[in-house]
Protein backbone atom coordinates (compact mmCIF):
# COMPACT_ATOMS: atom_id res chain seq x y z
CA UNK A 1 0.00 0.00 0.00
CA UNK A 2 1.33 3.58 -0.56
CA UNK A 3 1.75 5.31 2.17
CA UNK A 4 1.69 8.90 2.06
CA UNK A 5 3.17 10.80 5.68
CA UNK A 6 2.68 14.10 6.93
CA UNK A 7 4.69 15.04 9.70
CA UNK A 8 2.55 16.66 11.75
CA UNK A 9 -1.54 16.44 12.41
CA UNK A 10 -1.91 19.88 14.07
CA UNK A 11 0.13 22.98 14.07
CA UNK A 12 -0.40 26.41 15.73
CA UNK A 13 1.59 29.21 14.53
CA UNK A 14 1.54 32.99 14.97
CA UNK A 15 1.18 35.66 12.41
CA UNK A 16 4.01 36.41 10.50
CA UNK A 17 5.92 32.80 11.42
CA UNK A 18 7.87 30.58 8.87
CA UNK A 19 6.02 27.45 8.60
CA UNK A 20 7.49 23.97 7.09
CA UNK A 21 4.88 21.50 6.17
CA UNK A 22 6.46 18.23 5.23
CA UNK A 23 5.21 14.94 3.34
CA UNK A 24 6.95 11.74 2.33
CA UNK A 25 5.68 9.11 0.44
CA UNK A 26 7.16 5.61 -0.20
CA UNK A 27 6.07 4.60 -3.44
CA UNK A 28 8.81 6.38 -5.39
CA UNK A 29 6.23 8.07 -7.12
CA UNK A 30 7.05 11.11 -10.07
CA UNK A 31 4.37 13.31 -8.95
CA UNK A 32 3.24 15.12 -5.54
CA UNK A 33 0.68 17.51 -4.63
CA UNK A 34 -0.16 19.93 -2.32
CA UNK A 35 -4.20 21.22 -1.50
CA UNK A 36 -5.66 23.43 0.84
CA UNK A 37 -8.90 22.14 1.98
CA UNK A 38 -11.52 24.38 3.23
CA UNK A 39 -15.48 24.03 4.22
CA UNK A 40 -17.49 24.78 1.15
CA UNK A 41 -14.46 25.33 -1.40
CA UNK A 42 -13.58 21.35 -1.53
CA UNK A 43 -9.57 21.22 -2.15
CA UNK A 44 -7.75 23.93 -4.12
CA UNK A 45 -4.67 23.39 -5.69
CA UNK A 46 -1.41 24.88 -4.34
CA UNK A 47 1.86 23.41 -6.05
CA UNK A 48 2.73 20.38 -7.73
CA UNK A 49 5.94 18.72 -9.20
CA UNK A 50 6.29 15.64 -11.36
CA UNK A 51 10.26 15.33 -11.00
CA UNK A 52 13.13 16.08 -8.33
CA UNK A 53 13.73 20.00 -8.00
CA UNK A 54 10.45 20.48 -10.50
CA UNK A 55 7.41 22.66 -9.40
CA UNK A 56 4.02 23.79 -10.96
CA UNK A 57 2.43 26.49 -9.29
CA UNK A 58 -1.70 25.38 -8.35
CA UNK A 59 -4.64 27.60 -9.08
CA UNK A 60 -3.93 29.11 -5.03
CA UNK A 61 -0.03 29.42 -4.86
CA UNK A 62 0.17 33.13 -3.50
CA UNK A 63 1.62 33.05 -0.02
CA UNK A 64 3.40 29.44 -0.33
CA UNK A 65 5.93 28.05 -1.91
CA UNK A 66 7.31 24.47 -2.48
CA UNK A 67 10.84 22.49 -1.86
CA UNK A 68 11.30 18.67 -3.84
CA UNK A 69 14.95 17.67 -3.36
CA UNK A 70 14.52 14.48 -3.41
CA UNK A 71 11.70 12.26 -5.00
CA UNK A 72 9.83 10.95 -2.05
CA UNK A 73 9.67 14.60 -0.34
CA UNK A 74 7.54 17.71 -1.29
CA UNK A 75 7.46 20.65 1.50
CA UNK A 76 5.08 23.49 1.46
CA UNK A 77 7.33 26.74 3.03
CA UNK A 78 4.47 29.78 4.53
CA UNK A 79 6.51 32.12 3.98
CA UNK A 80 4.96 34.34 6.42
CA UNK A 81 2.03 32.87 7.55
CA UNK A 82 -1.46 34.75 8.18
CA UNK A 83 -4.52 34.33 9.62
CA UNK A 84 -6.20 33.72 6.38
CA UNK A 85 -3.82 30.31 5.65
CA UNK A 86 -5.59 28.62 8.73
CA UNK A 87 -6.55 25.49 6.95
CA UNK A 88 -6.29 21.59 6.56
CA UNK A 89 -3.26 21.12 4.21
CA UNK A 90 -3.30 17.45 2.26
CA UNK A 91 -0.28 16.32 0.47
CA UNK A 92 -0.76 13.43 -2.23
CA UNK A 93 1.04 11.75 -4.84
CA UNK A 94 0.89 9.41 -8.02
CA UNK A 95 2.56 7.65 -10.07
CA UNK A 96 3.35 8.18 -13.90
CA UNK A 97 5.02 11.06 -14.75
CA UNK A 98 2.02 13.30 -16.08
CA UNK A 99 -0.42 10.62 -16.15
CA UNK A 100 -3.71 12.19 -15.71
CA UNK A 101 -5.67 9.10 -15.35
CA UNK A 102 -3.69 8.36 -12.18
CA UNK A 103 -5.92 8.53 -8.72
CA UNK A 104 -3.79 10.28 -6.24
CA UNK A 105 -2.87 8.89 -2.54
CA UNK A 106 -3.37 11.01 0.06
CA UNK A 107 -1.95 11.96 3.28
CA UNK A 108 -4.13 12.42 6.75
CA UNK A 109 -3.97 15.54 6.24
CA UNK A 110 -1.80 18.83 8.55
CA UNK A 111 -4.70 21.28 10.49
CA UNK A 112 -2.60 24.18 10.40
CA UNK A 113 -3.73 27.40 12.53
CA UNK A 114 -2.53 30.64 12.17
CA UNK A 115 -2.90 33.27 15.42
CA UNK B 1 -11.25 25.56 -18.02
CA UNK B 2 -12.77 22.88 -15.79
CA UNK B 3 -14.71 22.74 -12.93
CA UNK B 4 -17.04 20.65 -11.12
CA UNK B 5 -20.38 21.36 -9.40
CA UNK B 6 -21.47 18.83 -6.66
CA UNK B 7 -25.22 19.70 -6.29
CA UNK B 8 -26.18 19.16 -2.64
CA UNK B 9 -23.83 19.79 0.33
CA UNK B 10 -25.15 17.71 2.73
CA UNK B 11 -27.16 14.83 2.42
CA UNK B 12 -29.16 13.39 5.06
CA UNK B 13 -30.51 9.68 5.05
CA UNK B 14 -31.77 6.73 7.15
CA UNK B 15 -29.86 3.33 7.53
CA UNK B 16 -30.42 0.87 4.64
CA UNK B 17 -31.68 3.31 2.25
CA UNK B 18 -30.49 4.14 -1.35
CA UNK B 19 -28.39 6.99 -1.75
CA UNK B 20 -27.35 9.06 -4.78
CA UNK B 21 -24.86 11.82 -4.39
CA UNK B 22 -24.95 14.39 -7.77
CA UNK B 23 -21.79 15.17 -9.42
CA UNK B 24 -21.47 17.94 -12.89
CA UNK B 25 -18.41 18.58 -14.72
CA UNK B 26 -17.79 21.06 -17.55
CA UNK B 27 -14.91 20.23 -19.84
CA UNK B 28 -14.99 20.35 -23.15
CA UNK B 29 -12.45 17.48 -24.14
CA UNK B 30 -12.30 13.69 -22.86
CA UNK B 31 -12.21 13.40 -19.16
CA UNK B 32 -11.00 11.22 -16.41
CA UNK B 33 -13.87 10.93 -13.31
CA UNK B 34 -12.77 9.89 -9.37
CA UNK B 35 -14.86 9.70 -6.62
CA UNK B 36 -12.70 10.01 -3.33
CA UNK B 37 -14.12 9.52 0.24
CA UNK B 38 -12.30 11.30 3.04
CA UNK B 39 -13.30 9.49 7.04
CA UNK B 40 -13.51 12.03 9.76
CA UNK B 41 -9.46 13.16 10.56
CA UNK B 42 -8.37 11.67 7.62
CA UNK B 43 -6.76 12.30 4.47
CA UNK B 44 -8.99 11.30 0.74
CA UNK B 45 -9.09 7.47 -0.42
CA UNK B 46 -10.23 6.50 -4.06
CA UNK B 47 -13.70 5.28 -4.52
CA UNK B 48 -13.53 4.74 -8.04
CA UNK B 49 -12.69 5.92 -11.18
CA UNK B 50 -14.09 6.38 -14.63
CA UNK B 51 -11.09 6.03 -17.03
CA UNK B 52 -12.75 4.78 -20.39
CA UNK B 53 -14.92 1.52 -21.44
CA UNK B 54 -18.09 0.87 -19.00
CA UNK B 55 -20.06 4.29 -18.25
CA UNK B 56 -20.76 2.53 -15.05
CA UNK B 57 -18.56 1.71 -12.60
CA UNK B 58 -17.99 -0.24 -9.78
CA UNK B 59 -16.37 0.64 -6.67
CA UNK B 60 -15.23 -0.24 -3.51
CA UNK B 61 -17.72 -0.97 -0.25
CA UNK B 62 -20.40 -1.22 -2.58
CA UNK B 63 -20.66 2.01 -4.23
CA UNK B 64 -21.40 2.38 -8.10
CA UNK B 65 -21.20 5.46 -10.58
CA UNK B 66 -22.22 6.41 -13.92
CA UNK B 67 -20.85 8.62 -16.57
CA UNK B 68 -23.01 10.37 -18.87
CA UNK B 69 -21.58 12.13 -21.15
CA UNK B 70 -24.50 14.03 -22.59
CA UNK B 71 -25.39 15.19 -19.25
CA UNK B 72 -21.74 15.86 -18.26
CA UNK B 73 -22.58 14.08 -14.84
CA UNK B 74 -20.88 11.59 -12.79
CA UNK B 75 -23.40 10.69 -9.88
CA UNK B 76 -22.47 8.69 -7.12
CA UNK B 77 -24.97 5.58 -5.83
CA UNK B 78 -25.05 3.47 -3.31
CA UNK B 79 -28.50 0.77 -3.40
CA UNK B 80 -28.60 0.35 0.73
CA UNK B 81 -26.32 2.48 3.11
CA UNK B 82 -24.84 2.02 6.57
CA UNK B 83 -23.91 4.15 9.51
CA UNK B 84 -20.28 3.85 8.57
CA UNK B 85 -20.90 5.44 5.39
CA UNK B 86 -21.20 8.80 7.28
CA UNK B 87 -18.20 10.82 5.73
CA UNK B 88 -17.49 13.47 2.86
CA UNK B 89 -17.88 12.58 -0.63
CA UNK B 90 -15.68 14.54 -3.48
CA UNK B 91 -16.14 14.17 -7.22
CA UNK B 92 -12.80 14.80 -8.78
CA UNK B 93 -11.76 15.35 -12.94
CA UNK B 94 -9.10 15.35 -14.88
CA UNK B 95 -8.41 16.15 -18.83
CA UNK B 96 -5.59 18.06 -20.62
CA UNK B 97 -6.82 21.52 -20.88
CA UNK B 98 -5.98 22.81 -17.60
CA UNK B 99 -2.52 21.39 -17.43
CA UNK B 100 -1.41 18.79 -14.97
CA UNK B 101 -4.18 18.51 -12.39
CA UNK B 102 -7.24 17.03 -10.71
CA UNK B 103 -10.40 19.72 -9.59
CA UNK B 104 -12.08 18.48 -6.58
CA UNK B 105 -15.85 19.63 -6.16
CA UNK B 106 -17.02 21.21 -3.12
CA UNK B 107 -18.00 18.09 -1.20
CA UNK B 108 -20.86 16.47 -0.23
CA UNK B 109 -21.41 15.26 3.53
CA UNK B 110 -23.25 12.21 3.55
CA UNK B 111 -24.92 11.01 7.25
CA UNK B 112 -26.70 8.20 7.87
CA UNK B 113 -28.71 7.88 10.22
CA UNK B 114 -29.59 4.90 12.52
Amino acid sequence: DVKVTQSSRYLVKRTGEKVFLECVQDMDHENMFWYRQDPGLGLRLIYFSYDVKMKEKGDIPEGYSVSREKKERFSLILESASTNQTSMYLCASSPQKQGLNSPLHFGNGTRLTVT
Amino acid sequence: AQSVTQLDSQVPVFEEAPVELRCNYSSSVSVYLFWYVQYPNQGLQLLLKYLSGSTLVKGINGFEAEFNKSQTSFHLRKPSVHISDTAEYFCAVSDNTGGFKTIFGAGTRLFVKA
